[in-house]
């Protein structure tokens, strides 16, 4: 069964670091891996998805890179701002349409 | 106009109560699923349906029984409530078989069994 584990499980960086966040699965057989943000009491934000055939993908300050066969995925902020403050999850789609959710880093950016 | 949306948004009952979460998303996912988030934060399925179908059925208590009337939507009504069951579920939608699709998430139900 796929387990999906994110380290570190909290950060805490001055403003205008850059960090990275990490995600490693146990199953490389997926379809995608999605990376979400989710603040206080609020949903989950998809903030990038790479596809099984893609290396990376990138949204502005983020980068999200994907090593499918080693079971890792990343997740690049450059700039840390506090508005990034929050937890940010990965999750692994397999067949049978499932998603796995990591157990997520919860990121404090200091001003 | 909100991609996935679920109501109420928090739900406070005592224990033995029935309740329901409402879930509807429009845009027009063939796959819509139930996730609990616990105290620690760790999602983890419930049930997802494909086109009114069950295709997934994780290990839940009889209690929780989801119903799909149509690919739109899907509720969750909750028996018997229990201490146990105060978590925060949540609703999303995908697209099966596409593997570039994302996948939407409600903004959650956050429900307290007192």
């Amino acid at each position: 069964k796929q387990e999906v584990t994110q380290i570190p499980a909290a950060l805490s960086v001055p403003e205008g670091e850059n960090l990275v966040l990490n995600c490693s699965f146990t199953d490389s057989a997926i379809y995608n891996l999605q990376w979400f943000r989710q603040d206080p009491g609020k949903g989950l934000t998809s903030l990038l998805l790479i596809q099984s055939s893609q290396r990376e993908q990138t949204s502005g300050r983020l980068n999200a890179s994907l090593d499918k066969s080693s079971g890792r995925s990343t997740l690049y902020i450059a700039a840390s701002q506090p508005g990034d403050s929050a937890t940010y999850l990965c999750a692994v789609r397999q067949g049978g349409n499932q998603f796995y959710f990591g157990t997520g880093t919860s990121l404090t950016v200091i001003p | 106009d909100t991609a996935v949306s679920q109501t109420p948004k928090y739900l406070v009952t005592q224990m033995g109560n029935d309740k329901s979460i409402k879930c509807e998303q429009n845009l027009g996912h063939d796959t819509m699923y139930w996730y609990k988030q616990d105290s620690k934060k760790f999602l983890k399925i419930m049930f997802s349906y494909n086109n009114k179908e069950l295709i997934i059925n994780e290990t839940v208590p009889n209690r929780f029984s989801p119903k799909s009337p149509d690919k739109a939507h899907l509720n969750l009504h909750i028996n018997s409530l229990e201490l146990g069951d105060s978590a925060v579920y949540f609703c999303a939608s995908s697209q099966r078989g596409q593997e570039y699709t994302e996948a939407f998430f409600g903004q959650g139900t956050r429900l307290t069994v007192v």
